[in-house]
């Protein structure tokens, strides 16, 4: 069974522009999260999508934002690049149940560098 | 407010040292509890978790971890450590759908 996978592994972008990060979950698993993980700050909850829907929030700017697809696929955006936007970004899917999303699966990350 | 604290942020051990890592969190509710282990140059991995029932929960490669209800405390532990136990561990609680991690602990294991 094939795991969490994210493209691309890394990128690098300059201050001012955007970035559109791409995660594939397990197969069957509908609910996919995003963590930001960082030396100073750790790994931080970004949002969490659940059949299209986005269930839950983090404490981020409006700049950095995500969409499910009917697929389960999911996508996170970056607008307006900071040089503090440069992360490790780590995509998790699990299969929800109830109120809560259970065990997570994660991808190896997406490593963004912003010059 | 939701937050976890791990106790150490390095920690440098010998082989076959045994190793206890602390977490402790502040939660209003019921919370479902993890350890994650990070190798180096590798994802995120389960290590263990809870959800209910007995409070001593066993996981891979031989850690184990405790709840402890009242003391919100879930540390980790393992009798006799190996070199491929060096990576960084991370303990989470996960409330209103998402998880909150702690700062993560590194192990360094020494041969």
């Amino acid at each position: 069974k094939a795991g969490v996978t994210q493209t691309p592994r890394y990128l690098i972008k300059t201050r001012g522009q955007q970035v559109t990060l791409s995660c594939s979950p397990i197969s069957g698993h509908r609910s996919v999260s995003w963590y930001q993980q960082t030396p100073g700050q750790g790994l931080q909850f970004l949002f969490e999508y659940f059949s299209e829907t986005q269930r839950n929030k983090g404490n981020f700017p409006g700049r950095f934002s995500g969409r499910q697809f009917s697929n389960s696929r999911s996508e996170m955006n970056v607008s307006t690049l900071e040089l503090g936007d440069s992360a490790l970004y780590l995509c998790a899917s699990s299969i929800r149940t109830g109120g809560d999303t259970g065990e997570l699966f994660f991808g190896e990350g997406s490593r963004l560098t912003v010059l | 407010a939701q937050s976890v604290s791990q106790h150490n942020h390095h920690v440098i051990l010998s082989e076959a040292a045994s190793l206890e890592l602390g977490c402790n969190y502040s939660y209003g509710g019921t919370v479902n509890l993890f350890w994650y282990v990070q190798y180096p140059g590798q994802h995120l991995q389960l290590l263990l978790k809870y959800f209910s029932g007995d409070p001593l929960v066993k996981g891979i490669k031989g850690f184990e971890a405790e709840f402890i209800k009242s003391k919100f405390s879930f540390n980790l532990r393992k009798p006799s450590v190996q070199w491929s136990d060096t990576a960084e561990y991370f303990c989470a609680i996960q409330g209103g759908g998402k998880l909150i991690f702690g700062q993560g602990t590194e192990l360094s294991v020494k041969p």
